[in-house]
């Protein structure tokens, strides 16, 4: 079945660095693709997505780019900073009406000042 | 504010008992997703109802189920719990049937703990 596979974390970064967290997904079809952020205490938030082969979906400085070849979608951020600790989740999305959102695991972006 | 509303936001029971969830969704979405949250198991998709019908059925045990009332609120019931039941249960909503590119609403969980 589809299923999404994220880098495991916890990622550890000082302030203005970069950030890379890598997912991949295996999916029939050609599904669209998010990353939600979950901040301490609270729900999930839809960060960015992209529903083609090639769109770059970006948000508050974080983009993501949907590569159907590698069948890959890594979130990056060229500065980070400590407000963008949380965990990040990436998902897919079939083609049809009414199919879920499928999560991976969820990586935790720790940044230090 | 998701303007997704979830309640209690803490449970602690008992194994062998049953529970009950609340969600209200944001106004005007049709469609309710039961979502549980646990360190092993990552996020894991329960079910989902749109305007009063199932509409779509991820891993949901036996021993739960679930239920969207005409004013939209859902409702997902635990019993006969056990301690691995234990886990965040995420609602979320949106506006439809939850279409490919369709934005999930999500309330800040209810925590349960079974003892």
């Amino acid at each position: 079945g589809d299923s999404v596979t994220q880098m495991e974390g916890p990622v550890t970064l000082s302030e203005e660095a970069f950030l890379t967290i890598n997912c991949t997904y295996t999916a029939t079809g050609y599904p669209s693709l998010f990353w939600y952020v979950q901040y301490p205490g609270e729900g999930l938030q839809l960060l960015l997505k992209a529903t083609k082969a090639d769109d770059k979906g970006s948000n508050k400085g974080f983009e993501a780019t949907y590569r159907k070849e590698t069948t890959s979608f890594h979130l990056e951020k060229g500065s980070v900073q400590v407000s963008d600790s949380a965990v990040y989740f990436c998902a897919l999305s079939g083609v049809q009406a009414g199919t879920a959102l499928i999560f991976g695991k969820g990586t935790t972006l720790s940044v230090s000042s | 504010d998701s303007g997704v509303t979830q309640t209690p936001k803490h449970l602690i029971t008992a194994t062998g008992q049953r529970v009950t969830l609340r969600c209200s969704p944001r106004s005007g979405d049709l469609s309710v997703y039961w979502y549980q949250q646990s360190l092993d198991q990552g996020l894991q998709f329960l079910i989902q109802y749109y305007n009063g019908e199932e509409r779509a059925k991820g891993n949901i045990l036996e021993r739960f189920s679930a239920q969207q009332f005409p004013d939209l609120h859902s409702e997902l019931n635990l019993s006969s719990l056990e301690l691995g039941d234990s886990a965040l249960y995420f609602c979320a909503s949106s506006p439809q049937t939850g279409l490919a590119n369709e934005k999930l609403f999500f309330g800040s969980g209810t925590q349960l703990s079974v003892l």
